[in-house]
């Protein structure tokens, strides 16, 4: 089982529709919890990040952690073709072989915003 | 405030050349990383720098070699390329405040290898 699943999609829907995405993940060590978006030839941008369960608002996104089903999603409300990109979730537990935290990401879901 | 910075933006190789992508931020952030993006792959860690002076190999680090320059600089070297490494790096470093887990990414270096 992969520590983290994501489904890559690709996803279109129709301008000022709500998206949903999501992520589940096996290792209960993962503590931090984030959302990346990443645009055709860019490089990944950091887009909500949240250590707790329950949710997180930031204008139209919410982002949302269920530690106790390893679930966590990212709602996008009133969508825009702006919104096309690529979105990646990414985990965070301290390992302590390395030392130091490390990121484990998801492989991403294209989404495609129709006007 | 320039945040994570890479030199070239693409490159073209031959199998056997050698080349080295440059990576800088200006954030003052201790932890810096190395990943490749491949298609079906996903982000794929190949070295990281948990402060200056240290370097630890990643998930897929064979072929490659990391220099941490100083605190600013983290550059990846192919000492002999391979067709295999044809892929789109990335350079990250990590918070040391605020959100301490994230990491920011630069844009990236195409590299083809022939």
């Amino acid at each position: 089982q992969k520590e983290v699943e994501q489904d890559p999609g690709p996803l279109s829907v129709p301008e000022g529709a709500i998206v949903s995405l999501n992520c589940t993940y096996s290792n209960s060590a993962f503590q931090y919890f984030m959302w990346y978006r990443q645009y055709s030839r860019k490089g990944p941008e950091l887009l909500m990040y949240t250590y707790s369960s329950g949710n997180k608002e930031d204008g139209r996104f919410t982002a949302q952690v269920d530690k106790s089903s390893k679930y966590i999603s990212l709602f996008i409300r009133d969508s825009q073709p702006s919104d096309s990109a690529t979105y990646l979730c990414a985990m965070s537990g301290y390992n302590s072989g390395a030392g130091s935290y490390q990121l484990t990401f998801g492989k991403g879901t294209k989404l495609s915003v129709i006007p | 405030n320039a945040g994570v910075t890479q030199t070239p933006k693409f490159q073209v190789l031959k199998t056997g050349q050698s080349m080295t992508l440059q990576c800088a931020q200006d954030m003052n952030h201790n932890s810096m990383y190395w990943y490749r993006q491949d298609p079906g792959m996903g982000l794929r860690l190949i070295y990281y720098s948990a402060s200056e002076g240290t370097t630890d190999k990643g998930e897929v680090p064979n072929g490659y070699n990391v220099s941490r320059l100083n605190k600013r600089e983290f550059s990846l070297r192919l000492e002999s390329a391979a067709p295999s490494q044809t892929s789109v790096y990335f350079c990250a470093s990590r918070s040391t405040s605020g959100a301490l887990w994230a990491q920011y990414f630069g844009p990236g270096t195409r590299l083809t290898v022939l």
